[in-house]
């Protein structure tokens, strides 16, 4: 048990439809990652969260994006989804950007149909 | 960050020790070598971390060697909740964005 819990964890949406997946981060985490994992294939880094502000992006579309709260909790928005975005979204806190130590959550299984 | 290979499988015996290698051959002076592991239907969990000594802590100890351009992670007692896949990560220690970037992993099966 890390203390990072994601919500919801199962989710199945339809193409071209919106999702909005969340993650409480562990007490005192201001850094919030989130990684996409599809089946067989190791975690790819979406972005990360740093006070609020987004600090850094991998290599995904605009229609990917995310939010920060004062609390360090995250928001993960997912526009006009393809059938290729099916896949375990992953959210991980560290105490901060200089934190060796990633904490994550048990994602979120996102289908998409 | 550097780019690791890992084998993509291997088996131990429950209880006999696991070793389990990663090579590194572009790893830079500062970057560091971590180890996470991922239980199925679970999120990754971070194992160790090392520059250029081996450390030791209570589930692994993790091996560099001399030249750092390999490493190797021990579970020194398999058990059979130790089946999992295994990432070798070479990044930066800390700043601005380095995220994990991970690879295919070895999937490690303890056998009873």
């Amino acid at each position: 048990e890390t203390g990072v819990t994601q919500s919801p964890t199962h989710l199945i949406k339809t193409r071209g439809q919106q999702v909005t997946l969340r993650c409480s981060s562990q007490s005192g985490h201001n850094t919030v990652s989130w990684y996409q994992q599809a089946l067989g294939q190791g975690p790819q880094f979406i972005f990360q969260y740093y006070r609020e502000e987004e600090n850094g992006r991998g290599n995904f579309p605009p229609r990917f994006s995310g939010l920060q709260f004062p609390n360090y909790s995250s928001e993960l928005n997912v526009n006009a989804l393809e059938l290729d975005d099916s896949a375990l979204y992953l959210c991980a806190s560290r105490a901060g950007l200089d934190a060796t130590e990633a904490f994550f959550g048990q994602g979120t299984r996102l289908t998409v149909v | 960050d550097a780019k690791t290979t890992q084998p993509p499988s291997m088996d131990c015996a429950e209880g006999r020790a696991a070793n389990l290698p990663c090579n590194h051959s572009t790893i830079s002076g500062n970057e560091y070598v971590y180890w996470y592991r991922q239980i199925h239907s679970q999120g990754p969990q971070y194992i160790i971390h090392g520059l250029k000594n081996n450390e030791t802590n209570e589930m692994a100890s993790l091996i560099i060697t001399e030249d750092r351009k390999s490493s190797t992670l021990i579970l020194p007692h398999a058990t059979l909740r130790d089946t999992a896949v295994y990432y070798c990560i070479v990044r930066l220690p800390s700043g601005s964005a380095r995220q994990l970037t991970f690879g295919s992993g070895t999937q490690l099966t303890v056998l009873p």
